[in-house]
């Protein structure tokens, strides 16, 4: 079955970086678009960025561009959120996502969670 | 970035009582619409995509409708486990880099 599992969250100061990871399992990971979107405590979703199936393609929400990076390596199926220059208000539950269909940014499945708190 | 408004913020309703939440975009997404189930402490489930397509195994009582800057998720005879905060999403301007989600309806047991 379809698994996505986050990890590297936890509290962090403000400018300070934090790389999160998403391990998947149960698809051919280098087959799809995957992508980060995250909540912050009691709030919506706020999609935050994603990556091409090849890691040759990023797209980012303005709230973070310039300030994380999103990569891959197909070879471990692994993917990444390089965050840097963090703000308290990228305190929030990052999910990792996995595109439904190609070319569209829409999501059929989604990892539990990572926390990530930003404060001094 | 394209605006997602849903209404009501919360509704409050029965078990088995057929229910339709809105959701209006600031300009036309054309079909490049989803929607979303989320419980507490879960991950969001894909419900439905392209504004009126099911995603696999949800059930038939789960329709979306709309096209352009109106949408529709409509539940018909709901049952316990639907009450949940629902988010719809647009997907039509990714090109351009905005995805954007709507702030969600909450689903409260009346």
């Amino acid at each position: 079955q379809v698994q996505l599992v986050e990890s590297g969250g936890g509290v962090v100061q403000p400018g300070r970086s934090l790389r999160l990871s998403c391990v998947v399992s149960g698809f051919t990971f280098s087959d799809n678009g995957m992508h980060w979107v995250r909540q912050a405590p009691g709030k919506g979703l706020e999609w935050v960025g994603g990556v091409s199936y090849d890691g040759s393609n990023q797209y980012y929400a303005d709230s973070v561009k310039g300030r994380f990076t999103i990569s891959r390596d197909n070879s471990k199926n692994t993917l990444y959120l390089e965050m840097s220059g963090l703000r308290t208000e990228d305190t929030a539950v990052y999910f990792c996502a996995k595109m439904a269909v190609a070319f569209s940014f829409f999501f059929d499945f989604w990892g539990q969670g990572t926390l990530v708190t930003v404060s001094s | 970035e394209i605006l997602m408004t849903q209404s009501p913020v919360t509704l409050s309703v029965s078990p088995g009582e057929r229910v339709t939440l809105s959701c209006r975009a600031g300009q036309s997404v054309s079909s490049n619409l989803a929607w979303y189930q989320q419980k507490p402490g879960q991950a969001p489930r894909l419900l439905i995509y392209g504004a009126s397509t099911r995603a696999t195994g949800i059930p038939a009582r789960f329709s979306g409708s709309g096209s352009g800057t109106d949408f529709t998720l409509t539940i018909n005879s709901l049952q316990s486990d639907d009450f949940a905060i629902y988010y719809c999403q647009q997907y039509n301007n990714w090109l351009q880099s905005t995805v954007t989600f709507g702030q969600g309806t909450r689903l409260e047991i009346k």
